[in-house]
C-alpha cells in the first residue's frame, strides 16, 4: 500500500527566505507526482504536475523535483512571500487514483 | 464551467439522515475522482470513474457509501444513514485523460459535511 509523507508538518518563516518542503513515497511504481496549495477552507490548487519520466518542474518561484528511485520529491520556494502561506500536499498517482500525504502547513511572516 | 462544481457547499444532517453531495466536472473530462478529507490530514481516495464506469471503489468506507456518474458527466455520493464519523469535507476532481500519464486533477472546493 502507497504511502506518503510529508516533513515538516508545519513551518514558519520570514518574508523572502528560500524554502523547501519534502515528500517521500514508498512505492515507485508510480505515473506522476503532482503538489498543491489549499488555502483554509478551500479546494487544492494543482501547483505543478512532474510525470514519472521526469525530473523537475518549474512555475515561477516554483520548483519540484521528484527523485522516483528513492521515492522523493522536493518543492522549493523561492523569496517566500506572505501569500504563500497555506497548506501544501503532495500527491502520487497511480491507476486513477491519487495518494496524498497530510500536508506542510507554512507560514511567512512579514 | 471553468472548473469543478460541488454543491452544496455545506451540508449538516441529523446522526442516520441520508445525504447526496453533487459535482459538476469540468466539460469534456473523463475521469471523475471522489476524496474525503478530515480536519488536518491530507485527502484520502473514496472512488474512481471514467466516463461512466465506476472503475474503483475500493476507498469507500462501508456499504452506506455509493456513488453513481449515469451519464459520464455529472456525479453523486450519497451517503446513507450518516455517522458522525462520516463529518469531512468531501472533494470531487476531474482530469481529461483515462487517469494514466498525463493525469493532472483539477479539484472542486469541496462539500463539508458535519453529522449532528
Amino acid at each position: 500500500k502507497q504511502e506518503v509523507t510529508q516533513i515538516p508538518a508545519a513551518l514558519s518563516v520570514p518574508e523572502g527566505e528560500n524554502l523547501v518542503l519534502n515528500c517521500s513515497f514508498t512505492d515507485s511504481a508510480i505515473y506522476n507526482l503532482q503538489w498543491f496549495r489549499q488555502d483554509p477552507g478551500k479546494g487544492l490548487t494543482s501547483l505543478l504536475l512532474i510525470q514519472s519520466s521526469q525530473r523537475e518542474q518549474t512555475s515561477g518561484r516554483l520548483n519540484a523535483s521528484l527523485d522516483k528511485s528513492s521515492g522523493r520529491s522536493t518543492l522549493y520556494i523561492a523569496a517566500s512571500q506572505p501569500g504563500d502561506s497555506a497548506t501544501y500536499l503532495c500527491a502520487v498517482s497511480n491507476a486513477g487514483k491519487s495518494t496524498f500525504g497530510d500536508g506542510t502547513t507554512l507560514t511567512v511572516k512579514p | 464551467g471553468a472548473g469543478v462544481s460541488q454543491s452544496p457547499r455545506y451540508k449538516v444532517a441529523k446522526r442516520g439522515q441520508d445525504v447526496a453531495l453533487r459535482c459538476d466536472p469540468i466539460s469534456g473530462h473523463v475521469s471523475l475522482f471522489w476524496y474525503q478529507q478530515a480536519l488536518g490530514q491530507g485527502p484520502e481516495f473514496l472512488t474512481y470513474f471514467q466516463n461512466e464506469a465506476q472503475l474503483d471503489k475500493s476507498g469507500l468506507p462501508s456499504d452506506r457509501f455509493f456513488a453513481e456518474r449515469p451519464e459520464g458527466s455529472v456525479s453523486t455520493l450519497k451517503i446513507q444513514r450518516t455517522q458522525q464519523e462520516d463529518s469531512a469535507v468531501y472533494l470531487c476532481a476531474s482530469s481529461p485523460d483515462r487517469g494514466r500519464v498525463n493525469t493532472e486533477a483539477f479539484f472542486g472546493q469541496g462539500t463539508r459535511l458535519t453529522v449532528v
